[in-house]
């Protein structure tokens, strides 16, 4: 079946760890996309990777880093420097331009202890 | 700066009744809209969309109105079921994609 895996579910890290969420799709998709959600806020777009071994910061892309070294995954780090790291991360990903439905993976829910 | 507004967190419908859930946007590039529905601890999945050379879409019980001089859209679920129950996101395109905070929809049997 062709979809996009994240992982794990949940995750739980004390405060200054960094920590890394998997996402990966084999739609053979282009893009992918990392958004981040917040109670009572919509989908807010943290990194974005329109093609291997590039990526462009979104609007809430400081304590964050990505990678795109390969095609179907798209790894993203929460890092100490983010300051309010617990929340839920929704990763996406589209044959790529603006007019393309962009298709989600399940979601990690990350904790900070 | 949100440029994307779905200003109702949350609407309650009976079963069988009309559901209809707006979004307002402010930017005039923005020229393709989605819906989006999210069930709780999942991925957003994509529901219906339209451009803006189009002021109405429809697919099967889903239809979504557009009206580019109000920048204003919405969604009309008819007969709305329980199964619908959901968070429902509004996104718009242009040179990127905008997501609302959404809005809760739950359909009482």
């Amino acid at each position: 079946d062709g979809g996009i895996t994240q992982s794990p579910k949940y995750l739980f890290r004390k405060e200054g760890q960094n920590v890394t969420l998997s996402c990966e799709q084999n739609l053979n998709h282009d893009a992918m996309y990392w958004y981040r959600q917040d109670p009572g806020q919509g989908l807010r777009l943290i990194y974005y990777s329109q093609i291997v071994n590039d990526f462009q910061k979104g609007d809430i892309a400081e304590g964050y880093s990505v990678s795109r070294e390969k095609k179907e995954s798209f790894p993203l780090t929460v890092t100490s420097a983010q300051k309010n790291p617990t929340a839920f991360y929704l990763c996406a990903s589209s044959s790529g331009g603006p007019y393309n439905e962009q298709f989600f993976g399940p979601g990690t829910r990350l904790t900070v202890l | 700066d949100q440029q994307v507004k779905q200003n109702s967190p949350s609407l309650s419908v009976q079963e069988g009744r009309i559901s209809i859930l707006n979004c307002d946007y402010t930017n005039s590039m923005f020229d393709y809209f989605l819906w989006y529905k999210k069930y709780p601890a999942e991925g957003p999945t994509f529901l219906i969309s339209i451009s803006s050379i189009k002021d109405k879409n429809e697919d099967g019980r889903f239809t979504v109105f557009l009206n580019k001089s109000a920048k204003h859209l919405s969604l009309h679920i008819v007969p709305s079921q329980p199964g619908d129950s959901a968070v429902y996101f509004c996104a718009a395109s242009g040179h990127d994609m905008r997501f609302g905070a959404g809005t809760r929809l739950t359909v009482k049997p």
